[in-house]
């Protein structure tokens, strides 16, 4: 059974840039969270979507945007990237959103 | 605001000799307190979720437990290959509560 994959797994970025990360959680999942990972604030939650309805939305400027597709599949974005957006930044598949999540390895992106 | 608090920051073991891990958390009504591991570089690995005060969890040389206000990984005769850091999280039921509330971990670090 495959698990959630993210894509791409490193990324580097000037600031002002934008920049769209993808997830494809496990078959059957149609739950998709996203967490910004860092050394100072650990693991904070960012959105989770379900059917294609965003349901929760963590404190994050609106520069973080994000999107659910019929399969499941889920992608965020970000504008107008800061320094301070540099991150790992994981996805997390469930089946409900009430289940246990299963993260992906994640995306590293530096903003430089 | 559910608030997730994990001690120690780090712990530092030799192969063998056993620990635990605490877990303190405050949610309005929970849902489920989950435990991951997560190797540098990588997305966290689940591990249990508990439900209920008084429920226990075991898995090879893991036990995660629960009470009303914290819960507790115990590590049996750790081995090298448990070092990572340990990650706590909570889900609470109030409304439509989808997101999972992290604490900034354990570093656990096992000498041979």
């Amino acid at each position: 059974k495959a698990g959630v994959t993210q894509t791409p797994r490193y990324l580097i970025k000037t600031r002002g840039q934008q920049v769209t990360l993808s997830c494809s959680p496990i078959s059957g999942h149609r739950s998709v969270s996203w967490y910004q990972q860092t050394p100072g604030q650990g693991l904070q939650f960012l959105f989770e979507y379900f059917s294609e309805t965003q349901r929760n939305k963590g404190n994050f400027p609106g520069r973080f945007s994000g999107r659910q597709f019929s399969n499941s599949r889920s992608e965020m974005n970000v504008s107008t990237l800061e320094l301070g957006d540099s991150a790992l930044y994981l996805c997390a598949s469930s089946i409900d959103g009430t289940a246990e999540a299963f993260f992906g390895q994640g995306t590293r992106l530096t903003v430089v | 605001e559910d608030q997730v608090t994990q001690s120690p920051e780090a712990l530092r073991l030799q192969e063998g000799e056993s620990s635990s891990l605490n877990c303190s958390y405050t949610v309005s009504g929970l849902r489920g307190l989950f435990w991951y591991r997560q190797d540098p570089g990588k997305g966290p690995e689940f591990l249990f979720t508990l439900y209920s005060a008084g429920e226990e969890k075991e898995k090879e040389r893991l036990k995660a437990t629960l009470t009303k206000k914290e819960s507790f990984l115990h590590i049996t005769a750790p081995k090298p290959e448990d070092s990572a850091t340990y990650l706590c999280a909570v889900q609470g039921s109030g409304g439509s509560n989808y997101k999972l509330t992290f604490g900034k971990g354990t570093l656990l670090t096992v000498n041979p």
